[in-house]
């Protein structure tokens, strides 16, 4: 199985300061089409998680412009160029190219 | 607005069986694949099973070993999971997902294992 490793397990913020989460896959998460087959998850305290990348660097509907998401290859950085209270909870990144799916133990951002 | 509801959790012991379902509604069910994600209390997240729109094809995460088995009843917009032979280290929430989908040249959506929906969870505890 792919193995997604996160740094750092937390991580405290301070509001208006930027942040960014990392995660690498022990193998290549590249498609041959192109794609990179890499989404960031935002599970909110009590709530279901939700999408907010996928394939590498697309937000998904509704997610403000403050994250973003890079990397190829096996590296890949979600970023969150200036935090807001709301943005606490714990963030996962999850590879979708290689069965079976595996998600990265996460990373729980906070407020100082 | 996509709803998914699960339901069909509770306490069992181990050995036993269990089946869940999941109700989908607000989106056309069966022109998207479908999944489960499960999360053991205060842990991360395992992908469980994931379906085809037509059921053709079929995927499990690696540590179930044949014992959960993932369908769908398109013209009910339902999800099921049968859980069989059910250990301690099955306790946790399931939720049922819906996969994002890539457009295609028909309704049916190619399957692109991001996930955009989930519902609120089912909470399944193994305990003797």
């Amino acid at each position: 199985d792919i193995v997604m490793t996160q740094s750092p397990l937390s991580l405290p913020v301070t509001p208006g300061e930027p942040a960014s989460i990392s995660c690498r896959s022990s193998q290549s998460l590249l498609h041959t089409n192109g794609y990179i087959y890499l989404d960031w998850y935002l599970q909110k305290p009590g709530q279901s998680p939700q999408l907010l990348i996928y394939l590498g660097s697309n937000r998904a509907s509704g997610v403000p412009d403050r994250f973003s998401g890079s990397g190829s290859g096996t590296d890949f950085t979600l970023r969150i160029s200036r935090v807001e209270a709301e943005d606490v909870g714990v963030y996962f990144c999850m590879q979708g190219l290689h069965a079976p799916l595996t998600f990265g133990g996460g990373t729980k951002v906070e407020i100082k | 607005e996509v709803q998914l509801v699960e339901s069909g959790g509770g306490m069992v012991q181990p050995g036993r069986s269990l089946r869940l379902s999941c109700a989908a509604s607000g989106f056309t069910f069966e022109n998207y694949a479908m999944h489960w994600v499960r999360q053991a209390p205060g842990k991360g997240l395992e992908w469980v099973a994931g379906i085809s729109w037509n059921s053709a094809s079929v995927g499990y995460g690696g540590s179930l070993k044949g014992r959960f088995t993932i369908s769908r009843d398109n013209a009910k917009n339902s999800l099921s999971l049968q859980m069989n032979n059910l250990r301690v280290e099955d306790t946790a929430f399931y939720y049922c997902v819906k996969d994002k989908g890539e457009e295609s040249s028909s309704p049916v959506t190619i399957p692109s294992f991001s996930f955009d929906s989930w519902g609120p969870g089912t909470l399944v505890t193994v305990s003797s």
